[in-house]
């Protein structure tokens, strides 16, 4: 599986767009971007995928560029309850997936 | 409720006296996988099963041990828990099928070795 570069850590106030970047520079054809994040110790919670094209769902929207070798996820108003980590990994869907290598993600920070 | 569950949630052990720490999930996933997270870490895979006596390697399987006898369970084992494995533990599933593959994880276990 490709790995995937993150920021360690984003600021970002309470109300305004987050926009966490992810660099999977060597993402092969088959593989999915799947962005989960982790409030506290928590187990780590989905958030959105995608393949190719920009995917929006009810928490946040996938931004991926033409090339797909990097991507964005944003959370359009952020609040204080979206302070958590973000990891952003790489796999390849349906049942071509085995191992899984999650990083070290990036600490949103969102402020008053 | 589909989740799942991971027990104990917070264990205190010492050197070399063995024990397992239970997965299971009630959403008839094939896949099913352990992490640990340490500080500054992030996440890193254990072990993982692509279904029933399919298991692997992650990036970090030493000292540890896994079994997948049937689809809903997969318990971490640690034969001889050393120090080093003090670390918050993480299972997971995934369906694999040709839809959405998200992950969901059960709330983690917390594992002190004295």
């Amino acid at each position: 599986d490709a790995k995937t570069t993150q920021p360690p850590s984003m600021d970002c106030a309470e109300g305004r767009a987050a926009n966490l970047p992810c660099n999977h520079s060597t993402i092969s054809g088959n593989e999915y971007v799947y962005w989960y994040r982790q409030i506290h110790s928590q187990g780590p919670q989905y958030i959105i995928h995608g393949l190719k094209n920009n995917e929006t769902n009810e928490m946040a929207s996938l931004i991926i560029t033409e090339d797909r070798k990097s991507s964005t996820l944003i959370l359009p108003h952020a609040t204080l309850r979206d302070t958590a980590v973000y990891y952003c990994i790489v796999h390849a869907g349906g049942t071509s997936y085995g191992k899984l290598t999650f990083g070290q993600g990036t600490i949103l920070t969102v402020h008053p | 409720e589909a989740q799942v569950t991971q027990n104990p949630r917070y264990l205190i052990t010492v050197t070399g006296k063995k024990l397992t720490v239970t997965c299971s999930q009630n959403m008839n996933h094939e896949y099913m996988s352990w992490y640990r997270q340490d500080p500054g870490l992030g996440l890193r895979q254990i072990y993982y099963s692509m279904n029933v006596e399919v298991t692997d390697k992650g990036d970090v399987p030493e000292g540890y041990k896994v079994s997948r006898k049937e689809k809903r369970n997969f318990p971490l084992i640690l034969e001889s828990p050393s120090p080093n494995q003090t670390s918050l533990y993480f299972c997971a599933s995934s369906p694999r099928t040709s839809g959405s593959n998200e992950q969901f994880f059960g709330p983690g276990t917390r594992l002190t070795v004295l």
